[in-house]
Formats: C-alpha cells, sequence, structure tokens
C-alpha cells in the first residue's frame, strides 16, 4: 500500500546550524508534497511545498528537494532558530488526485540555544 | 475566514460513553478530512469526504466510530461506547480542490479527548 517513510524520528541541532529531515515514498504516481510543522499542543501547519514538476523550491530559511527517480524528497532548514523546535511532519498525495495525503511519523526538531 | 472549527476542543468523558466531535469545513473546501493523533501511532487518516460523500473510511478503527456530513459546512465524528483507548487528539481538515489543481489541507485546532 501507499506509505511514506520519514527519518530521523528525532533530530537535535544547535542554534545557527543547518537541520535536514528526509521522506521517502512508494506511490509513483504522487504529486504533490507538502510539509507541516506542529508545534506543542497545536495544530499541523503548512511551512512549504512542492509539486512534482519542480525539483527545488526555496522560502527565506526553508527550502524542500524532491527527487522523482528516487522517490524521496527533503526538507532542509538553514540557521535554524529555538522558535524552529517543532514536529515537522512530511505528506505525499495520493494517486489518482484524491485529495487524500499519505503522511510520515513525523521528525521531532530541537534546536538548542 | 475563520478557518476550520472544531468542537469542543477539550472533552472528558467515562468508559462506555457516546462522545461526538464536531467540524466546520472552510467555506467552499469540498474535501473534508478527520485524523487521530496519538504518540504511539502518529498520525491516522480516519475518513475523508468529498462533497458531503464519505470517499475513503478505510481508517475508521472498528463499529463504535461512525462519520457524516449531512451538508457542506458540518461533519461530526461520533464514538458509541468511548472506550480508554480512544484518548488522542482529533483534528478535522479541509480542501478546496484535489493536489493537481488546487491547494493542500488545512487543519482545524484539534480536539482533546481523554476517555476515563
Amino acid at each position: 500500500g501507499e506509505n511514506v517513510e520519514q527519518h530521523p524520528s528525532t533530530l537535535s541541532v544547535q542554534e545557527g546550524d543547518s537541520a535536514v529531515i528526509k521522506c521517502t515514498y512508494s506511490d509513483s504516481a504522487s504529486n504533490y508534497f507538502p510539509w507541516y510543522k506542529q508545534e506543542l499542543g497545536k495544530r499541523p501547519q503548512l511551512i512549504i511545498d512542492i509539486r512534482s514538476n519542480v525539483g527545488e523550491k526555496k522560502d527565506q530559511r526553508i527550502a524542500v528537494t524532491l527527487n522523482k527517480t528516487a522517490k524521496h524528497f527533503s526538507l532542509h532548514i538553514t540557521e535554524t532558530q529555538p522558535e524552529d523546535s517543532a514536529v515537522y511532519f512530511c505528506a505525499a498525495s495520493s494517486s489518482g488526485n484524491t485529495g487524500k495525503l499519505i503522511f510520515g511519523q513525523g521528525t521531532t526538531l530541537q534546536v538548542k540555544p | 475566514d475563520a478557518g476550520v472549527i472544531q468542537s469542543p476542543r477539550h472533552e472528558v468523558t467515562e468508559m462506555g460513553q457516546e462522545v461526538t466531535l464536531r467540524c466546520k469545513p472552510i467555506s467552499g473546501h469540498d474535501y473534508l478530512f478527520w485524523y487521530r493523533q496519538t504518540m504511539m501511532r502518529g498520525l491516522e487518516l480516519l475518513i475523508y469526504f468529498n462533497n458531503n460523500v464519505p470517499i475513503d473510511d478505510s481508517g475508521m478503527p472498528e463499529d463504535r466510530f461512525s462519520a457524516k456530513m449531512p451538508n457542506a459546512s458540518f461533519s461530526t465524528l461520533k464514538i458509541q461506547p468511548s472506550e480508554p483507548r480512544d484518548s488522542a487528539v482529533y483534528f478535522c481538515a479541509s480542501s478546496p480542490l484535489p493536489f493537481g489543481v488546487g491547494e493542500t489541507q488545512y487543519f482545524g485546532p484539534g480536539t482533546r479527548l481523554l476517555v476515563l
């Protein structure tokens, strides 16, 4: 069945360092890949997304890369700040444009001041 | 727009009681999703609707769970009877269109359910 694997499950970095979270998806027909950030006790919120016709997308300190051949995509956060500490989820769209997202298990990012 | 609205925000109940969670999607969104989030199982899709019609309920744990969407602006998730293992945060999310032409899912604030 459809599956998204996310690694690592936890990540601790020093403030100012970069953080990278990687995801692998199984459905070659997936064409939309959002990333969500969930702060403690809050709802998941979209931070960046990428579509299958694009290899990379940047938004200030956040970037996402997509390798369709290998079926993996990554989130890159540069110059990390304590407020980046949260759980990050990757997701991939289910085939057939059903509107359904398959989520990864999440990565808990801790940025130490 | 107020975003996705969920009620109640917190619910504490006793085992065996009926629990009803409510969701109002963003106006104009054709897709509505119910998720459950726990530490052990992460974010699980329970069921989703398109234009008020249930499309995929394969994530619904068992017959104790049921969901309805009587109109475009309201959905309920019901658990009857509730059990302690149902304790979780339940999120509702909505989306305007399939991702090929539209946007992502927008989550509500969630309902934190505790079954004693």
